[in-house]
């Protein structure tokens, strides 16, 4: 199967602080992560296209500066969440869709995306 | 604009009734649809697509392209259904495409 992995699960940090979220595909490779936020009871909504190799798209609204994404490897993408506020907490989720000929995609549908379990953020 | 419309935040329904979940969708091309499904306390993970026409778990769904809908439906709900449903766009061909989502639909099954 194909598994996303985020770290950590939830995490509380202090108002101006910096929180790094991790997204790694386990037994896959991907050159695209894609990040999400959703609020309570409402919709994710996706904040940026992590891009293996090049920068970050980001969606119409998200803050780059704020939202650092960094795609160090076909297995690893980060978002960084710089001097954060009370406004920020909310929970993260990641997903990679299966790049097709890279390793560990072949039985895997590449219209799928694989979504990780998400990381919720508290700034106090 | 892309958009994706679930009009109904909570469907309640007794095991064994037929279900039909909503959705709506604003696109000018030619889009892809998928219903995610997310179990308490799980990830949200992929339940169909449109352009498989396959039958998950008995859920069907069905691309109407003149009503711009892709409702879910189910003849006979299950206790285990209960979960919340995304409807999902994505546009263009097939690839690493945007998903847009709408707000989702909480199934509660009842005994």
């Amino acid at each position: 199967g194909a598994v996303v992995s985020q770290h950590p699960s939830r995490v509380i940090c202090k108002s101006g602080t910096s929180v790094k979220i991790e997204c790694r595909s386990l037994d896959f490779q991907a050159t695209t992560m894609f990040w999400y936020r959703q609020f309570p009871k409402q919709s994710l909504m996706l904040m940026a296209t992590s891009n293996e190799g090049s920068k970050a798209t980001y969606e119409q609204g998200v803050e780059k500066d704020k939202f650092l994404i960094n795609h160090a490897s076909l297995t690893l993408s980060t978002l960084t969440v710089t001097s954060a506020h009370p406004e920020d907490s909310s929970f993260y989720i990641c997903s990679a869709p299966a790049d097709p000929g890279l390793a560990g995609t072949f039985f895997l549908s590449t219209d799928t995306q694989y979504f990780g379990p998400g990381t919720r953020l508290t700034v106090l | 604009a892309q958009r994706v419309t679930q009009p109904e935040k909570l469907l309640s329904v007794f095991k064994g009734a037929p279900v039909e979940l909503k959705c709506n969708y604003s696109y000018s091309g030619s889009p892809e649809l998928f219903w995610y499904v997310q179990y308490s306390r799980q990830r949200l993970q992929l339940l169909l697509r449109h352009i498989s026409r396959e039958s998950i778990k008995g859920f069907t769904a069905d691309l109407n392209k003149g009503e711009t809908s892709f409702h879910l439906k189910k003849p006979f709900a299950q206790e285990e259904d209960s979960a919340m449903y995304y409807c999902a766009l994505s546009g263009g061909l097939s690839g690493f495409q945007k998903l847009v989502f709408g707000t989702g639909t909480r199934l509660l099954v009842s005994p």
